[in-house]
């Protein structure tokens, strides 16, 4: 079965602290896996799109490294502001239809305390 | 910043009406999506969109219908609210492509009373 499971469920650090956000995935055949990054009330907004061939891609202080031999990715921010308090949404995709269909995990929710 | 624009952004709405949830975007995207996500919870993709006079349904059952009459808007209706359709409904775009990321709008967070 084709899951996306994101650790940890939650996650509260203080300002300027960095971390790393976990995503496991069974998704198969793969084809790329996107981070994207959820204000509360707002829609997704893209961070970084990485395929098979890339294992690290940056955006800023954001940084999404994959492992597609293990199907592991973690995003690391560093240095964090207040404005990446958030929920972090891993998405992977499939080869598997014209679609590419998106397998969606439920997110870790960040909160940076001043 | 993305342009597709979602409205309403709240809706509170007794049981029987009939909804129509507004989506357009401005970057002449042919791919459009519908997405339902409750509190939590990862999305579901409800329906999609190709193209003009293109529809389909998604993986998570829905009683909505779509309609793609021009590139830009990507209407979703509900003929008949029920309180089982409470949650926040998300449009998407994306440019053709398997790589492309998908442009979301800021949602309609629908309550039936």
């Amino acid at each position: 079965k084709n899951q996306v499971e994101q650790s940890p469920q939650s996650l509260i650090i203080l300002e300027g602290k960095n971390c790393t956000l976990q995503c496991n995935y069974t998704v198969s055949p793969f084809s790329n896996l996107r981070w994207y990054k959820q204000d509360t009330g707002r829609g997704p907004v893209s961070l970084t799109i990485m395929t098979f061939s890339e294992n690290t891609k940056s955006n800023g202080r954001y940084t999404a490294t994959l492992d597609a031999d293990t199907k592991q990715s973690s995003l690391h921010i560093t240095a964090s502001q207040l404005s990446d308090s958030a929920s972090y949404i891993c998405v992977v995709s499939d080869r598997g239809s014209t679609l590419g269909r998106l397998y969606f995990g439920r997110g870790t929710q960040l909160t940076v305390w001043p | 910043e993305a342009d597709i624009y979602q409205t309403p952004r709240y809706l509170v709405i007794g049981t029987g009406k009939k909804i129509t949830l507004e989506c357009s975007q401005t970057m002449g995207h042919d791919k459009m999506y519908w997405y339902q996500q409750d509190p939590g919870m990862e999305l579901h993709l409800i329906h999609y969109s190709y193209g003009v006079n293109s529809t389909e349904k998604g993986d998570l059952s829905s009683e909505s219908t779509v309609s793609r009459i021009r590139t830009e808007h990507f209407p979703l209706t509900l003929e008949s609210a029920r309180p089982s359709h409470t949650s926040q409904y998300l449009c998407a775009s994306s440019a053709t492509g398997s790589n492309q990321p998908q442009h979301f709008g800021d949602g309609t967070r629908l309550s039936i009373l």
